[in-house]
């Protein structure tokens, strides 16, 4: 299986601040990623598909970049409903593994 | 409006059998996969295995290979997850999502539906 590696876990910020989350694949994924938003008690929910192609209905100011082995993504402008925790996914081959989370708390 | 809606919430003995349900609408049913993801309570996602609603194929991840069975109707647009003994590690929430991947077994677009998600609390 394909080990995603996400870092920080945990991360403060301020409202208005940028914030850069990275993830890591064991091998090569190609742009095969996905990044995930989960706030408490609700789904998931898709924002960057294919390492930087956003989400329809997905503020601008998130934004996903990398290829190969890492990846990023940025959030620009923090604002309140952005905390949450952020989960990366590979989709290159199978089983298509989550990397585990990353919480963006507010400082 | 596209959406999957899960089953409700399940309390269960150790030992017993489940099957839960994710109910597609709004879209071509049979022209995208379903998978399923387990989280367990306070940790992060893990994905289970697909299926294919257009010819049932599905495929399962080694973790929970023979642990699960995924099956789908297409005639009711719904998809299923069940056990045939329960125990206490598999409370957790099961959320179901739909996705396309290509014929080289990629994720295309990534996973944009989802359902509300099934919680499962075994316990005797």
């Amino acid at each position: 299986d394909i080990q995603m590696t996400q870092s920080p876990s945990s991360v403060s910020a301020s409202v208005g601040d940028r914030v850069t989350i990275t993830c890591r694949a064991s091998q090569g994924i190609s742009s095969g990623l996905a990044w995930y938003q989960q706030k408490p008690g609700k789904a998931p929910k898709l924002v960057i598909y294919a390492a930087s192609s956003l989400q329809s209905g997905v503020p601008s100011r998130f934004s996903g970049s990398g290829s190969g082995t890492d990846f990023s993504l940025t959030i620009n402008s923090l604002q309140p409903e952005d905390f949450a925790t952020y989960y990366c996914q590979q989709g290159n081959s199978f089983p298509y593994t989550f990397g585990q989370g990353t919480k963006l708390e507010i400082k | 409006e596209v959406q999957l809606v899960q089953s409700g919430a399940e309390v269960k003995k150790p030992g017993e059998s489940l099957k839960i349900s994710c109910k597609g609408s709004g879209y071509s049913f049979t022209t995208y996969w379903i998978a399923w993801v387990r989280q367990m309570p306070g940790k992060g996602l893990e994905w289970m295995g697909t299926i294919y609603p257009g010819d049932s194929a599905t495929t399962y991840s080694p973790s929970f290979q023979g642990q699960v069975t995924i099956s789908v109707d297409k005639s009711i647009s719904t998809a299923f997850l069940q056990w045939s003994s329960l125990t206490a590690s598999d409370t957790a929430m099961y959320y179901c999502a739909r996705l396309v991947v290509s014929m080289f077994g990629v994720v295309e677009y990534g996973m944009d539906v989802w359902g509300q998600g099934t919680a499962v609390t075994v316990s005797s």
